[in-house]
């Protein structure tokens, strides 16, 4: 199977607090999972990615957490500001093929 | 800064015209992608070029064809087009994951 599903559709944080968004895959074959961030009226931008040789990877307040056993793969954005508020993309690929599966999507709105 | 561009930001075409997307980039990338994006879900994949006149399908090929002359160009073709192919059409280049800011088709 080749879907990636992606939770919640849409989420509402305050300002400060901790942003969370899931993904589940189901093809074992997926070796890199990117996440992407789109602001209305632009396309997705590479935000964080993390291959499953690692179960956690941080960039500044953004987190990738990654259970490979399950299947699944997480978000999480620390601090949360409302210059995050934007639309969050998984996705998932075989490493080196930039064919990419996308989740559905997730809309941020961080309040001020 | 890698730098994909989208010829048109809004287009609207009538049912059974046929319908050109084009895209550039000016990193001299040699994979180049198109998606569309829906509402509830998210982006799919179309057609890719991983050089100059390859081509392969997507998981959403159907109605759709591409060209790649050029090593900066790779156009979506949309034969004839319908109104379920009403929708944000998004080009990418790798290997940086570059989108466009996407061609927001309208086919009435």
């Amino acid at each position: 199977q080749q879907q990636v599903k992606q939770s919640p559709q849409s989420l509402i944080v305050q300002k400060g607090g901790i942003s969370i968004i899931n993904c589940a895959y189901e093809n074992t074959a997926f070796d890199y999972f990117p996440w992407y961030q789109q602001f209305p009226g632009k396309g997705p931008a590479l935000l964080i990615a993390i291959r499953p040789d690692v179960s956690e990877k941080k960039e500044g307040r953004f987190t990738i957490s990654f259970n490979k056993s399950a299947k699944q793969f997480s978000l999480h954005i620390m601090d949360s500001q409302p210059g995050d508020s934007a639309t969050y993309f998984c996705a998932a690929s075989n490493w080196g093929t930039y064919k990419y599966i996308f989740g559905t999507g997730t809309r941020l709105k961080v309040l001020a | 800064d890698v730098k994909v561009t989208q010829s048109s930001r809004y287009l609207v075409k009538r049912t059974g015209e046929k319908v050109f997307l084009e895209c550039v980039q000016d990193m001299d990338h040699e994979n180049m992608f198109w998606y569309r994006q829906d509402p509830g879900l998210g982006l799919r994949l179309i057609y890719f070029s991983y050089d100059v006149k390859m081509k392969e399908k997507g998981d959403i090929p159907e109605g759709y064809s591409v060209s790649r002359e050029k090593k900066e160009r790779f156009s979506l073709i949309l034969e004839s087009a319908s109104t379920n192919q009403t929708s944000m059409y998004l080009c990418a280049s790798g290997p940086t994951d570059t989108f466009g800011s996407g061609t927001r088709l309208t086919v009435v």
